[in-house]
């Protein structure tokens, strides 16, 4: 069994730029979730995806996007970056039926925001 | 008031010994609670799901949940170095599955 898998592990961009982040869901996931994690602080949601769909949003502004593809993999994008988007960002895969499951997360790529 | 609470720590505890951690959550609907625990510079890593009131055990860690009280421990039996860590709790509300996190509790287990 397959466990989630992000890429890249750590990324350096500019204020303004933009970064797409990858994450491969564990194998017989349907579900994939994106958090972001500042420095001592526990993860934020930015949103979820089921079949395709945004299933769910945080407290996030629209330049954070995403996507989930046929495999059950997902991207997150994130537009006009700015320094505050520097942080951990986690995939969390999970097998959604009734909802509550547990999530599994990969191991997060780092961004800096420069 | 944040929708889970938990103290920051640090706990320090000798090896050996019981470290508890505690939390508590405002969402009275919500009804899926977990344990993660997070090495330095690493993700998050599952460890129990509660999901009814009362005891769930699974070898040296008891999870308790008491949904009158909106609060649920961690109970680490026979702490380990190997337990420092951070260890954050993490709720679903009914009808949702955005997990919601505490900003976690640093455990220091001392040999």
């Amino acid at each position: 069994e397959t466990g989630v898998t992000q890429s890249p592990t750590h990324l350096i961009k500019t204020r303004g730029q933009q970064v797409t982040l990858r994450c491969s869901s564990q194998s017989g996931h349907n579900t994939v979730s994106w958090y972001q994690q500042a420095l001592g602080q526990g993860p934020q949601f930015i949103f979820q995806y089921y079949r395709e769909e945004e299933n769910g949003r945080g407290n996030f502004p629209p330049r954070f996007s995403g996507l989930q593809f046929p495999n059950y993999s997902s991207e997150l994008n994130v537009n006009a970056l700015e320094l505050d988007d520097s942080a951990l960002y986690l995939c969390a895969s999970s097998l959604l039926l009734r909802g509550g499951e547990p999530q599994y997360f990969g191991p997060g790529t780092r961004l800096t925001v420069l | 008031q944040k929708e889970v609470e938990q103290n920051s720590g640090p706990l320090s505890v000798p090896e050996g010994a019981i470290a508890s951690l505690n939390c508590t959550y405002s969402d009275r609907v919500s009804q899926s609670f977990f344990w993660y625990r997070q090495y330095s510079g690493k993700s998050p890593e599952l460890i129990m799901s509660i999901y009814s009131n009362g005891d769930k055990e699974d070898g040296r860690f008891t999870a308790q949940l008491n949904k009158a009280s909106q609060y649920v421990s961690l109970l680490i039996r026979d702490s380990q170095p190997s337990d420092s860590a951070t260890y954050l709790c993490a709720v679903i509300r009914d009808n949702n599955n955005d997990m919601r996190f505490g900003a976690g509790t640093r455990l220091t287990v001392k040999p």
